[in-house]
């Protein structure tokens, strides 16, 4: 059962435009949600994250929101480059009573090509 | 730091063959994870450690695969006997005090022929 779901394999976006990868959970007990992207041959690398108490957390040209009601998040990526084509993995996780997050849930990936 | 070190990068053996991957956590981190990642599946968990010590492996498709971690610096992820359905590519990555910023090792592709 994938509690983490990335429906779109993958997205093909023009230099400069908006890419917006979508990422949908099962598990109402995630509370807090990363992105990870990878480049072949290397190991994923975390880019962004946000806790479930927040709806919008912004990082230079990636912003990730979080609509709980629907279980949803979302990757905007504002102006894309050449240099964002990678894999980007969705991942969820809950935190223990002690407030650490022990271990994360992934998505499947989407492919992001951006195009010149 | 030069970030977790896995090895060997590339695995190729034959079905019935015993592997074995490495993994170096990244220093003063003290949860360490084993994932595997297919096309089918993406990126799943299959088992990890705080303090050395296994936390949760019910991520380990069968009892052909076990991992042990004998000190902080050092785990080992182990198939045997090997299978096709077996071929992946194996990350390990470490965190501080399981936060969840986990960095990635460059991943060992394995190959079961």
């Amino acid at each position: 059962d994938q509690q983490v779901k990335q429906n779109s394999p993958s997205l093909s976006v023009q230099e400069g435009r908006i890419s917006i990868l979508n990422c949908d959970y099962t598990n109402s007990m995630f509370d807090y949600f990363l992105w990870y992207k990878k480049y072949p041959a290397e190991g994923p690398t975390f880019l962004i994250s946000i806790s479930s108490i927040k709806d919008k957390n912004e990082d230079g040209r990636f912003t990730v929101f979080l609509n709980k009601s629907a279980k949803h998040l979302s990757l905007h990526i504002v102006p894309s480059q050449p240099g964002d084509s990678a894999v980007y993995f969705c991942a969820a996780s809950r935190s223990t009573d002690t407030g650490t997050a022990s271990k994360l849930t992934f998505g499947t990936g989407t492919r992001l090509q951006v195009t010149l | 730091d030069a970030g977790v070190i896995q090895s060997p990068r590339h695995e190729v053996t034959e079905m019935g063959q015993e592997v074995t991957l490495r993994c170096k956590p990244i220093s003063g981190h003290d949860y360490l994870f084993w994932y595997r990642q297919t096309m089918m599946r993406g990126l799943e968990l299959l088992i990890y450690f705080n303090n050395n010590v296994p936390i949760d492996d019910s991520g380990m498709p069968e009892d052909r695969f076990s991992a042990k971690m004998p000190n902080a610096s050092f785990s080992t992820l182990k198939i045997q006997p090997s299978e096709p359905r077996d071929s992946a590519v194996y990350f390990c990555a470490s965190s501080f005090r399981g936060y969840t910023e986990a960095f990635f090792g460059q991943g060992t592709r394995l190959t079961v022929v």
